[in-house]
């Protein structure tokens, strides 16, 4: 147990619907992160949150809309998505910002499109 | 841009064996230097990190130097066991900065 939550674990989706990930800390960080990790890639950073404000988007496509309500919770809205997003979508949380700021991921969320 | 560069392919071997993950990374700057470790079913667990030049970080028997000379963070286990069998990340974040760059990761399986 990390601190970190994600639901759901899997999540298989058809390519017209519109799902959304959870992810929630209480560690009392105050920067969430969203990284894709797919088959043969490095793990790529999708969305930075920081004090509920976002702060970097490494230019993902539309069709994944992030939330950040508060700093404990992040969510990932899904839709109309392309089967080449299948992938492992992991939260991280860590203290914002400074040296030695260690991240604790998720278990993930283990996306299929179909 | 900066990034970390991870040996290729899945690394197999028997229980007790010597383990050696090799990590090289490029960077204009000094940044603190990572591993972390993903057990299957599971999110990413910070292993080890080193945060300047001769630093030597350990966990769990594994160690890795930071190496400025070489850039590079090689990490090593004397006697690996079953349980070590996991996916190993290697990865690089700056002073202040929010963001994690991670090499492709290994896969380690250990063989009884």
């Amino acid at each position: 147990e990390t601190g970190v939550t994600q639901t759901p674990r899997h999540l298989v989706m058809g390519m017209t619907n519109k799902k959304s990930l959870k992810c929630e800390q209480h560690l009392g960080h105050n920067a969430m992160y969203w990284y894709k990790q797919s088959a043969k890639k490095p793990l790529e950073l999708m969305f930075v949150y920081s004090l509920e404000e976002r702060v970097e988007n490494n230019s993902v496509p539309s069709r994944f809309s992030p939330e950040c309500p508060n700093s404990s919770h992040l969510f990932l809205h899904l839709h109309t998505l392309q089967p080449e997003d299948s992938a492992l979508y992991l939260c991280a949380s860590s203290q914002d910002p400074g040296r030695n700021t260690e991240a604790f991921f998720g278990q993930g969320t283990r996306l299929t499109v179909v | 841009g900066d990034s970390v560069t991870q040996m290729e392919g899945p690394v197999t071997l028997s229980e007790e064996a010597f383990l050696t993950i090799n990590c090289t990374y490029t960077a204009t700057g000094y940044p603190s230097l990572f591993w972390y470790v993903q057990y299957p079913g599971e999110g990413l667990q910070l292993l080890l990190k080193a945060t300047k030049a001769d630093d030597k970080g350990s966990n769990k028997g594994f160690e890795a130097t930071y190496r400025k000379e070489t850039t590079s963070f090689h990490l090593e286990k004397g006697s690996v066991q079953v349980s070590d069998s996991a996916v190993y990340f290697c990865a690089l974040q700056y002073y202040g900065n929010n963001r994690l760059a991670f090499g492709k990761g290994n896969q380690v399986v250990v063989i009884p």
